[in-house]
C-alpha cells in the first residue's frame, strides 16, 4: 500500500514567520492530498487540499504545492499566529488501493508570540 | 448541523469484554471510515465502507469489525478488546469514496482497556 513520509516533527516559529511542512508518498498513482489541522483534544479539521492536476493551491496564509515526479507535496503557512498552533496531518489516496486515506505522523507546530 | 457523531466520547473497559462505539452521520455520505489514533503514528485506517452493506479492511482491522446496515450508521465493534487497543478513535465520513473528497470526523472517543 501507499507510505506517507511527514517532516519534522515538532517545527517552532516566532510568530510572522513562516512554517514549512513536509510530506512524501510512494504510490505514484495516489492523486488526492489533503492537510489536516488538529488542535489539542479536538477531531481533525480539513485546512486545504490539492489533486494531482494541480502544482499549487492558496488559501489566504495557507498554501500547498505538489511535485508529482518527485512524489512529494507540501504545506506553506505565512505570517504564523498563535492560533495556528496545532498538529498538522498530510495524507494521501486515490492511489492503488483506491479507496484507503494513508496519514503522514503529524507535525507539532508552535508559535511562538 | 452536518456532523459526524460518535458515541461515547470516553470508555473505560477491561479485557475481553464486548464494547461498540457507534458513529452516525447526517450527510448523506456514501464513504465512512474509522481511525485510530496513536502517538507517534498518525491515523491509521482500521475499516471503511463505500455504501451500505459494503465494508472494507484498512491497515489494522485485526480485533475490529464492523457493519453497514444503514447508510448513516458505521458502528465499531470490539468483540474482545486488548489493552492494545487503547486508543483515540476517530470515525469519518466522505460524499463519496475513491478518495477523491475530503473526509469529516467526528469528535473522537478515548478508549482505554485495562
Amino acid at each position: 500500500g501507499e507510505n506517507v513520509e511527514q517532516h519534522p516533527s515538532t517545527l517552532s516559529v516566532q510568530e510572522g514567520d513562516s512554517a514549512v511542512i513536509k510530506c512524501t508518498y510512494s504510490d505514484s498513482a495516489s492523486n488526492y492530498f489533503p492537510w489536516y489541522k488538529q488542535e489539542l483534544g479536538k477531531r481533525p479539521q480539513l485546512i486545504i487540499d490539492i489533486r494531482s492536476n494541480v502544482g499549487e493551491k492558496k488559501d489566504q496564509r495557507i498554501a500547498v504545492t505538489l511535485n508529482k515526479t518527485a512524489k512529494h507535496f507540501s504545506l506553506h503557512i505565512t505570517e504564523t499566529q498563535p492560533e495556528d498552533s496545532a498538529v498538522y496531518f498530510c495524507a494521501a489516496s486515490g492511489g492503488v488501493t483506491g479507496n484507503q486515506f494513508y496519514f503522514g505522523t503529524g507535525t507539532s507546530l508552535t508559535v511562538i508570540p | 448541523e452536518a456532523q459526524v457523531t460518535q458515541n461515547p466520547r470516553y470508555l473505560i473497559t477491561v479485557t475481553g469484554k464486548k464494547l461498540t462505539v457507534t458513529c452516525s452521520q447526517n450527510m448523506n455520505h456514501e464513504y465512512m471510515s474509522w481511525y485510530r489514533q496513536d502517538p507517534g503514528l498518525g491515523l491509521r485506517q482500521i475499516y471503511y465502507s463505500m455504501n451500505v452493506e459494503v465494508t472494507d479492511k484498512g491497515d489494522v482491522p485485526e480485533g475490529y469489525k464492523v457493519s453497514r446496515k444503514e447508510k448513516r450508521n458505521f458502528p465499531l465493534i470490539l468483540e474482545s478488546p486488548s489493552p492494545n487497543q487503547t486508543s483515540l478513535y476517530f470515525c469519518a465520513s466522505a460524499p463519496r469514496g475513491g478518495g477523491r473528497s475530503p473526509l469529516h470526523f467526528g469528535n473522537g472517543t478515548r478508549l482505554t482497556v485495562t
